[in-house]
């Protein structure tokens, strides 16, 4: 079975500071990693995702994340946030290619910038 | 094109009535997805349809809930005898096979 482990709940900010927000996971077989972005009042949006090849990801909106197999992370991470990141963030995992089953989300992890 | 569209966007139910939540996923998607958003969490996954195939049901909490796809378009998620801890968001998504899901804006259903 699949598990995600988002370690914060809540990550405070300044704004253009640096941000990294951690992910866990946890499964048998070969994994495809996603993360979501929930703004206020919105629906879900794929900020990136890992299905192979490199494991430094590029995404929507300058974030970034690092698939690392040997700790199974796959922290997302931001040189300089500004003010409209401010939003619920998802790691999620799959077990098939490009996510054709049910995706397993973590709890979420609210990132709140500061001005 | 449109994205993920879901219907109603609030519903409001007391308990023990039957609700129906409607998704109309991008075009060309085969794949259609539900979830449970409840206050505070992840999100649960509930049901998936791929094709024309059978669904995969592993995620219904009871059988009070079911899920109907016509072909690649709409489905429906019906709740059945509703509770209070039916009381979520649920979110609809859809996918070309072997591709990242892409969400719908959800329904808020609250059971009073």
């Amino acid at each position: 079975a699949q598990s995600v482990t988002q370690l914060d709940s809540q990550v405070p900010v300044f704004e253009e500071a640096p941000v990294e927000l951690r992910c866990n996971y946890s499964s048998s077989v070969s994994v495809y990693l996603f993360w979501y972005v929930q703004y206020p009042n919105q629906g879900l949006q794929l900020l990136l995702k890992y299905l192979s090849g490199s494991t430094l990801v590029k995404g929507i909106n300058g974030f970034e994340a690092e698939f690392n197999k040997s700790q199974t992370s796959f922290h997302l991470r931001k040189p300089s946030v500004h003010i409209s990141d401010t939003a619920e963030y998802f790691c999620a995992v799959s077990d098939s290619g490009g996510g054709a089953d049910g995706l397993t989300f973590g709890k979420g992890t609210h990132l709140i910038i500061q001005p | 094109g449109a994205g993920v569209s879901q219907s109603p966007s609030n519903k409001v139910t007391e308990k023990g009535k039957d609700v129906e939540l409607r998704c109309d996923p991008i075009s060309g998607h085969t794949a259609l997805y539900w979830y449970r958003q409840r206050l505070g969490q992840g999100l649960e996954f509930l049901i998936y349809f791929q094709g024309n195939s059978a669904p995969d049901k592993s995620g219904l909490p009871s059988d009070r809930f079911s899920a109907e796809r016509t072909g690649e378009s709409v489905s429906t998620l019906t709740i059945q005898r509703t509770q209070q801890e039916d009381s979520a968001v649920y979110l609809c998504a859809s996918s070309a096979y072997g591709r990242a899901q892409y969400f719908g804006p959800g329904t808020r259903l609250l059971v009073l």
